[in-house]
């Protein structure tokens, strides 16, 4: 089983709020990449990280930012959350571009 | 832009049934296609990691090809069961397909 987690795995929270989503993996992947789904959607690339304090955007762009100073932490945040950010933002790592190990996910709802 | 296509969106079949679905992915610059399986309520898990064109690769009953040459790859699922049921999804240079929904009924 994938030791890769991330907290909160659903969130209801108001306009303007800023938030942030954690994603943690023992592993010790130098890889670890960030995808937003909507219902039915594909998995779309937001955010992708190849180690320690390198960070890419993906192919979708999002408001969203995010920080890689810890091998094992990679968090998303949104300074200011609006209901077009309601989504399910999932949370993979991998070693090189092998196989992605995901995390649980995070269903976000913003009101 | 990178496009991943899968086919059918969703396949419902009866337990017992044989069963395969297409991912279609660019051909050119191709490093390796990705299968992942993604029940409700859980995580995607990886399947299969195809690289070479020609590749057959087998996990119990399912299995997969790969034509890197035309740009697919087929995943079959001989004899059905109902824990089958989940989202199969495909994904080349990390851009994944919208997915094959299969429902396999009692």
């Amino acid at each position: 089983e994938a030791d890769i987690y991330q907290t909160p795995r659903y969130l209801v929270i108001g306009t303007g709020k800023k938030i942030t989503l954690e994603c943690s993996q023992t592993m010790g992947h130098d890889k670890m990449y960030w995808y937003q789904q909507d219902p039915g959607m594909e998995l779309h690339l937001i955010h992708y990280s190849y180690g320690v304090n390198s960070t890419e955007k993906g192919d979708l762009s999002s408001e969203s930012t995010v920080s890689r100073i810890r091998t094992e932490h990679f968090p998303l945040t949104l300074e200011s959350a609006r209901p077009s950010h309601t989504s399910q933002y999932l949370c993979a790592s991998s070693v090189a571009v092998d196989e992605q190990f995901f995390g649980p996910g995070t269903r976000l709802t913003v009101l | 832009i990178l496009n991943v296509e899968q086919s059918p969106q969703s396949l419902h079949v009866q337990e017992g049934d044989s069963t395969n679905f297409t991912c279609s992915f660019p051909s050119s610059n191709f490093y390796a296609l990705h299968w992942y399986r993604w029940e409700t309520a859980k995580s995607p898990e990886a399947l299969f990691v195809m690289t070479l064109n020609g590749d057959e690769k087998k996990k119990g009953r399912i299995s997969a090809t790969l034509n890197t040459k035309e740009g697919y790859s087929y995943l079959y699922i001989k004899g059905s069961q109902p824990e089958d049921s989940a989202t199969y999804l495909c994904a080349f240079s990390l851009i994944f397909g919208q997915g094959t929904t299969l429902q396999v009924k009692p």
